[in-house]
Parts: structure tokens; sequence; C-alpha cells
């Protein structure tokens, strides 16, 4: 199909770590975004990887792709407070637009 | 800097009125974008404009009316507005258009009484 698909809600407590997950849809895809939105706030580029990779570290993020199943993972270490948003993974096809996944809601618990 | 900045950031209109959405951007780059955002939803893309000319309209209703008139700056005409077009309303550019990656205004929240 056309879709990204994401898990719609993940709930964490402070201090463990995060993981996102999002199968996509086209193996020519170059490029792999993540997105992260809080309350009221436009889309703030996390990272990104490129389709030859297979993972990528940025500090507490860690990225790692599975190009045969068409999976793209999002890790954040030692999840904080701040963290708590929606995460948007998106896959760019090469024509200028990007295919979103539904979003998850990553929530944070004291 | 991969800033793109956008005014107003709240704005309020009947559906009678004219307004008009502003973004601007001084990375260089030579392709903007405008999204609509629905409550709890992904962005939508509405237009795109590479080198300050409409590359991808996705059949968007005429009430929205989208011009370049220089490639640091992108407007989003509104006019006869319905209130399901109540949205948050996000640019975004990039240093050109296929694979480049996207960098998102803040976005204006629009209401449409």
């Amino acid at each position: 199909g056309e879709d990204v698909e994401q898990s719609l809600f993940l709930s964490v407590r402070e201090g463990d770590s995060s993981v996102i997950n999002c199968t996509y849809t086209d193996s020519s895809s170059t490029y792999l975004y993540w997105y992260k939105q809080e309350p009221g706030a436009g889309l703030q580029l996390l990272t990104y990887i490129f389709s030859n990779m297979d993972m990528k570290q940025d500090q507490r993020l860690t990225v790692l792709l599975n190009k045969k199943d068409k999976h793209l993972s999002l890790r954040i270490a030692d999840t904080q407070t701040g963290d708590s948003a929606i995460y948007f993974c998106a896959e760019n096809r090469g024509t200028g637009k990007l295919i979103f996944g539904q979003g998850t809601t990553l929530q944070v618990k004291p | 800097d991969t800033e793109v900045t956008q005014t107003p950031k709240h704005l309020v209109m009947g559906m009678t009125n004219k307004k008009s959405l502003k973004c601007e951007q001084h990375m260089g780059h030579r392709a903007m974008y405008w999204y609509k955002q629905k409550a709890k939803k992904p962005p939508e893309l509405m237009f795109v404009y590479s080198y300050e000319k409409l590359s991808i309209n996705e059949s968007v209703p005429s009430r929205f009316s989208p011009e370049c008139p220089n490639s640091s700056l992108l407007n989003l005409h509104l006019h006869a507005l319905q209130p399901e077009d109540s949205a948050l309303y996000l640019c975004a550019s990039s240093p050109g258009l296929g694979s480049d990656t996207q960098y998102f205004g803040p976005g204006t929240r629009l209401t449409v009484l």
C-alpha cells in the first residue's frame, strides 16, 4: 500500500529507553526522517538516515534501518519528560513530497 | 541557521475575510512548501514551489492561493474559507526538490469562524 505505518502511542518511565517503530512502503526511498512535534509547535527535524545505511547514532538517538523489511526505528536513550511529544517518521521518494506516518505519541512518566 | 519563520502565530478570521499567511527563510533554499495539519494527524502537503515557480498543487481548493514573490518568501492568501479549514498551517523549505531535507517553521494556528 501507500501508507507509512506507526503505532499510535508509547508510554515509558523517565530514564528508560524508548523505541518507536515505523514501516515504510517504497524500497526506492532515498532518505527516511524522524520529526518531533511538541504541542502547539511545528515539526522539528530530529534525525535522518540515508537508505544505504543500517544505523545512525546521534547522542541519545539511534536510528536503525532494515531495508529488507522496510522497517525503521528510533531509539531514545535515557528518556526525559522533555521528550514527550508526537514523533513522525517520513519517507522521501525523491519527488519533493514527504510521506508521513500517523505519528506516535510518546508519554514519559516521572 | 536552519530557521523558517512564519507570521502570524495565530489568526482568527470570518468566512468572508481575506487574510494572508507569511513564511520566510534565509538559508538560500530554493524549494518551499505549504502543509495543512489537523489535530493529531500528520501534515498534508498543499503546495510546492521550486525556484519561485509552482511545482506541485495537491488539488487544493481555490480559496487558498499561494504566492512566491522571491526565493526567501512564501505567502498563502486566504479568501472565503470554511470552518473546516481551521488547522495548523506549516511552511517548510529545502535546498532543492527531490530528496532534500525539509525544515519546518513553527506554523500558524488558523481558526475560521
